[in-house]
C-alpha cells in the first residue's frame, strides 16, 4: 500500500531564511504527488502538483518542490520565507488502487516563522 | 467565483446520533471527495463521488454513507456516532477524479 512520510514534525525558521520540507512516498508506479498548506481552522488549498514531466515544479506562493524518483521523494522548498508561511504543511500522494483519485496524506509539518 | 461550500461549519452530536454534512463542489467540477482529518493528523480518504456515482471508498465502516446528487453536490452520513468519530470533515471537488483537488474549509463535527 501507498504511504506518505513526513519526518519533520515542527520546524522553525526565521523570516527571510530559506526552507525545505521533507517527504517521502512508497508507491509502486509512478506516483501523482501534492502539496497542499493548511492554515489554523481552515482547508487545505494546493500549493503545487506533479504528474509528470519536468520534475521541478512551480507552485503558488513562491513554493517550488522537485520529484526525485531515485530517492523517493518530493521535497518543497521556498527560497525566502514570510511571516505569513506560517501553517501546517502536507504532502500527499494519489493512491493507487483508485486509479490515483485518493490522496494519502502524510501527517503533516507544522510551520513556525521567527520574526 | 464560489469555491467549495461546505455546511455546517460546527457541529455536536451526541454518541449514538446521525450526522449529516454537506458539500457544493465548484462550479463545473463533477468530482467530490470527502476526507476526515483527526485532530494532529492528515486528512484520510473516506468516500469520491463522481458523475453520481461512487468511484472509491476509503477503510471507514459501513456507518460511514455518501451520496452525490444530480447538480453534483454531495451528502456524507454517519450513523451512530462515536466518540473517535469527532473530527474535521472536509469535502474536495474537481473536474475530474486524479485531478488536483480544491478542498472546502470543513466541518468541525465533535461528538460527546
Amino acid at each position: 500500500a501507498q504511504s506518505v512520510t513526513q519526518p519533520d514534525i515542527h520546524i522553525t525558521v526565521s523570516e527571510g531564511a530559506s526552507l525545505e520540507l521533507r517527504c517521502n512516498y512508497s508507491y509502486g508506479a509512478t506516483p501523482y504527488l501534492f502539496w497542499y498548506v493548511q492554515s489554523p481552522g481552515q482547508g487545505l488549498q494546493l500549493l503545487l502538483k506533479y504528474f509528470s514531466g519536468d520534475t521541478l515544479v512551480q507552485g503558488i506562493k513562491g513554493f517550488e518542490a522537485e520529484f526525485k524518483r531515485s530517492q523517493s521523494s518530493f521535497n518543497l522548498r521556498k527560497p525566502s520565507v514570510h511571516w505569513s508561511d506560517a501553517a501546517e504543511y502536507f504532502c500527499a500522494v494519489g493512491a493507487e488502487g483508485t486509479g490515483r483519485r485518493a490522496l494519502t496524506f502524510g501527517s503533516g509539518t507544522r510551520l513556525q516563522v521567527q520574526p | 467565483d464560489a469555491g467549495v461550500t461546505q455546511s455546517p461549519t460546527h457541529l455536536i452530536k451526541t454518541r449514538g446520533q446521525h450526522v449529516t454534512l454537506r458539500c457544493s463542489p465548484i462550479s463545473g467540477h463533477k468530482s467530490v471527495s470527502w476526507y476526515q482529518q483527526v485532530l494532529g493528523q492528515g486528512p484520510q480518504f473516506i468516500f469520491q463521488y463522481y458523475e453520481k456515482e461512487e468511484r472509491g471508498r476509503g477503510n471507514f465502516p459501513d456507518r460511514f454513507s455518501a451520496r452525490q446528487f444530480p447538480n453534483y453536490s454531495s451528502e456524507l452520513n454517519v450513523n451512530a456516532l462515536l466518540l473517535g468519530d469527532s473530527a474535521l470533515y472536509l469535502c474536495a471537488s474537481s473536474l475530474m477524479p486524479g485531478e488536483g483537488y480544491t478542498f472546502g474549509s470543513g466541518t468541525r463535527l465533535t461528538v460527546v
